[in-house]
């Protein structure tokens, strides 16, 4: 079964330092996600990515974020300065489609297959 | 605004017993729904969905949901439990003329005992 896969899976920084996390989506989905998971807390949306460009983003998106699909296979999530807040597990997602819905027909709910996250340390 | 709530930190279930995860939602127009499952060291795999029509919704695993609209509930369920299903359990929703984007849940942990 095709797989999202995500590194690294653990990385320790310094604050203040720059950080990429890597995932490899599923190769013939055309819709990618970052979420994060801070301990205890829910899972929050941060970025959604389309068509080569941010589809969607939260406001903890912030300046310090970045999202690139550099080549046709990985897409990155970079956060320039971390900060002690960013310490969490974050996760890749695609999709094969949006679930839009088109002339009143619902295209279909979009489901999201997830990577097994990177966990970020930030001291 | 569309969000999930998920009440329980941690189920905790004899094996053989019937399961309940709970999951609440609020959403402007009608929902989207989903489980989704997290054993660990691996990611987030779909369970089971709700779009539309029968308010029982069957998925893997043995796992079925119930789409209550009045409750705003989608309680996740199985009516016997296994120790392998013990993990943690994510509900999603999103709203269908809003952002395609899912909101999911803080997670809920079921542990199911021998």
């Amino acid at each position: 079964e095709p797989e999202v896969t995500q590194t690294p899976s653990h990385q320790v920084t310094q604050m203040g330092q720059e950080v990429i996390l890597r995932c490899v989506p599923i190769s013939n989905h055309l819709y990618f996600y970052w979420y994060r998971q801070i301990l205890g807390q829910k899972v929050e949306f941060l970025v959604s990515f389309y068509n080569n460009e941010i589809s969607e983003k939260s406001e903890i998106f912030d300046d310090q974020f970045s999202v690139e699909r550099p080549d046709g296979s990985n897409f990155t999530l970079k956060i320039r300065s971390t900060k002690l807040e960013d310490s969490a597990m974050y996760f890749c997602a695609s999709s094969k489609t949006g679930g839009e819905v088109q002339g009143g027909i619902v295209a279909g709910a979009n489901v999201l297959t997830f990577g097994a996250g990177s966990r970020l340390t930030v001291l | 605004a569309q969000s999930v709530a998920q009440p329980e930190d941690q189920v905790n279930v004899a094996e053989g017993n019937p399961l309940t995860v709970k999951c609440t939602y609020s959403v402007s127009g009608n929902p989207y729904l989903f489980w989704y499952v997290q054993y660990p060291n691996r990611g987030l795999q779909f369970l089971l969905k709700y779009i539309t029509g029968d308010n029982l919704v069957k998925g893997s695993y043995g796992f079925e949901a119930e789409f209550n609209k009045s409750q705003t509930s989608f309680h996740l369920k199985k009516p016997s439990a296994l120790v392998s299903d013990s993990a943690l359990y994510f509900c999603a929703v999103r709203d269908w003329g809003g952002s395609y984007i899912p909101t999911f849940g803080r997670g809920t942990s079921l542990i199911v005992h021998p």
